[in-house]
């Protein structure tokens, strides 16, 4: 069975310092996505990076990236020049079958806290 | 561009009645339809999917239902709460991009507390 597991509660950086909220995961199938949300206190999802189990580089987006080390099943994120704004909570989420699979499932999440 | 509607944003519900949420999607066409619930403080639980008109799967049992009446309309109801179903339910879609992802796009969610 598929799983995710972020094992940071919560996190606290002060602020223009980078940050790596951590995620492993645990599957089976050769051919998968990796996902990271923030919800910020509003509720809403907000999509913000994909990796694909197939992609030979780190996916990167603005200030985001995520660190995939696929042999030790791991996908962390790292936002770098932390902003207030980056306030939120954090979930990685990971869906089986690649872009042909259905369900995505989600980690605990991990609550960001920035600092000024 | 592809909009996402879901309402109400709150509802508070005694034990024993009846619910009905509903989302819409705008802009896009046979989009893949989710349904989600996030417990207080907690990560999203599946509750059901929906890859076209009539076609519903469930993730886990329970007292929820969810029907697919038109192409962009997803509806997540219960015959009687239960003081369980309390949560913040988030609706979602997506399409297959083939090798690109975007990842769900998600409503704006309803808060329902039942009382």
């Amino acid at each position: 069975a598929q799983k995710i597991t972020q094992t940071q509660p919560g996190m606290f950086v002060q602020e223009k310092e980078a940050v790596t909220l951590d995620c492993t995961y645990d599957t089976s199938d050769p051919s998968y996505g990796l996902f990271w949300y923030k919800q910020p206190s509003s509720g809403e999802m907000i999509f913000l990076i994909y990796q694909g189990s197939y992609d030979q580089q780190n996916a990167t987006e603005g200030r985001y990236s995520l660190n995939f080390q696929k042999a030790r099943k791991s996908a962390n994120l790292v936002i770098s020049a932390s902003q207030l704004g980056d306030s939120a909570m954090y979930f990685c989420a990971m869906r089986e079958g690649g872009t042909g699979g259905f369900k995505t499932i989600f980690g605990a999440g991990t609550r960001l806290f920035v600092k000024a | 561009s592809q909009t996402i509607h879901q309402w109400p944003a709150t509802l508070v519900q005694p034990v024993g009645s009846p619910l009905s949420l509903e989302c819409t999607v705008e802009g896009t066409s046979n989009p893949n339809l989710y349904w989600y619930r996030q417990a207080a403080g907690r990560g999203l639980q599946l509750l059901f999917y929906s890859v076209g008109i009539g076609q519903i799967s469930s993730e886990v049992p329970q007292n929820l239902s969810a029907s697919r009446p038109q192409d962009r309309q997803f509806i997540l109801s219960s015959k009687k709460l239960l003081l369980s179903d309390s949560g913040f339910y988030l609706c979602a879609w997506s399409v297959d991009l083939g090798e690109a992802d975007y990842g769900y796009t998600f409503g704006s969610g309803t808060r329902l507390t039942v009382v």
